[in-house]
């Protein structure tokens, strides 16, 4: 039984560049929500996705920016990097609907911004 | 704005004895709670959760809830070095979106 996967694993840019992050929930799972952890701090809910529609959003910018496909799997884009969003970024799966809301981290990418 | 407070730490304590973490929660709409253990440079892992009020257990974790007063707490008894880590407490902020605290850096020393 997979579980919560993400790619890739590091990622350096510089300012002003875009990245793209992957994620592939648990199986079973239907729901994906993205975390920004920084360092010393917990993870900073970004945004969740459902039937491939963002169906929940935390406090960031619109440069931050999601998608979900048929398989359920995810993507966060985000777009013109400020130095700041150096980040450990998460992927969390659940079952939509579930009775107590059990999310699964995957490994995270570690974004380094130059 | 809903918010998880913990202490950062460390905590430390000798190996075998009981490691309590604490944290409060602004939320009174939050109905479950979560606790996680992240070791440096990996992602959290899932320890248990809970819902209603009193303690459950899991091995050698106990998890407490006290929705009057706002705490939640986790007891690790029989704490060994390998439970060294941070742990992250949690609240669930509707649409298993969670509200996460800074966490609680613990030290348990052979």
């Amino acid at each position: 039984d997979a579980g919560v996967t993400q790619s890739p694993t590091h990622l350096i840019k510089t300012r002003g560049q875009q990245v793209t992050l992957r994620c592939s929930p648990k199986s079973g799972h239907d729901t994906v929500s993205w975390y920004q952890q920084a360092l010393g701090q917990g993870p900073q809910f970004i945004f969740q996705y459902y039937e491939e529609e963002e169906r929940q959003r935390g406090n960031f910018p619109d440069r931050f920016s999601g998608h979900q496909f048929p398989n359920y799997s995810s993507e966060l884009n985000v777009n013109a990097l400020l130095l700041g969003d150096s980040a450990l970024y998460l992927c969390a799966s659940s079952l939509w609907g579930g009775r107590n809301n059990e999310q699964f981290f995957g490994p995270g990418t570690r974004l380094t911004v130059l | 704005q809903k918010e998880v407070e913990q202490n950062s730490g460390p905590l430390s304590v000798p190996e075998g004895a009981i490691a309590s973490l604490n944290c409060t929660y602004s939320d009174r709409g939050s109905q479950s709670f979560f606790w996680y253990r992240q070791y440096s440079g990996k992602s959290p892992e899932l320890i248990m959760f809970i819902y209603s009020n009193g303690d459950k257990e899991d091995g050698r974790f106990t998890a407490q809830l006290n929705k009057a007063s706002q705490y939640v707490s986790l007891l690790i008894r029989d704490s060994q070095p390998s439970d060294s880590a941070t742990y992250l407490c949690a609240a669930n902020s509707g649409y298993s979106t969670l509200t996460f605290g800074k966490g609680t850096m613990l030290l348990v020393s052979p």
